[in-house]
């Protein structure tokens, strides 16, 4: 069973230009949370998805940031117009449901190195 | 807003010593406390603590959770190189749609020196 899978895993970007990362749960997990690491700080959460919703995006910022989990396919964090602040590691999170299960760990996967010049 | 505050920051050991890490929290609708090792990539889980005074223990590290004094307590004895790295506590909470995030503290870097 592998575990979650995130790609790219280092990303370059240019201010200015479009930042898709991506995050394919483990096998039977229909939860996926995003967390941003910057440098010297701890994780911080950004969004909480299952797959078509939007459950919590209370640690996402008000523009520039979306993220999606369609039916098919992984979940997407996108960032437009990426500015130097944006420079971080983006962990994706998944977990199986239903979210009141008391065993209900997060596994994360290795994370995208995001830089922007 | 829930609150999670790791001491040390820091800490530099030798092998063989042990240590202990502490998590601290405040929050309003408390499910569970989780302690994760991060080395440079994906933290990996340890444990999972819902219940005061049960001390959970995998091998060489060990943890216990005080929910009337919101802190939890991490052990690792025997201390060797291949501890090294960031030691992450996190706050689960149980209200409304926040049940699913983490709130984590900022870690405590440790470095097993041989």
């Amino acid at each position: 069973n592998a575990g979650v899978m995130q790609n790219p895993r280092h990303l370059v970007r240019r201010r200015g230009q479009e930042a898709r990362l991506r995050c394919s749960p483990m096998k039977g997990h229909s939860h996926v949370y995003w967390y941003r690491q910057l440098p010297e700080e701890g994780l911080k959460f950004m969004v909480y998805l299952q797959k078509e919703n939007i459950i919590d995006e209370s640690g996402m910022p008000k523009e520039r940031f979306s993220a999606e989990f369609p039916k098919e396919g992984p979940s997407i964090l996108r960032i437009q117009q990426v500015v130097r602040g944006d420079s971080a590691a983006y962990f994706c999170a998944s977990s199986p449901g239903p979210w009141d299960r008391l065993n209900n760990e997060q596994f994360f996967g290795p994370g995208t190195r995001l830089t922007v010049l | 807003e829930d609150k999670v505050v790791q001491s040390p920051l820091s800490l530099v050991v030798h092998e063989g010593d042990t240590v202990t890490l502490n998590c601290s929290y405040e929050v309003t609708n408390f499910r569970s406390l989780l302690w994760y090792k991060q080395e440079k990539k994906a933290p990996t889980f340890l444990f999972m603590l819902t219940s005061s005074g049960i001390e959970k223990k995998s091998g060489r590290l060990s943890s216990i959770l005080d929910k009337k004094e919101l802190f939890s307590i991490l052990n690792i004895t025997a201390t060797q190189t291949g501890d090294s790295a960031v030691y992450l506590c996190a706050l689960r909470n149980a209200g409304g749609t926040s049940y699913g995030k983490l709130t984590f503290g900022q870690g405590t870097i440790l470095t097993v020196h041989p």
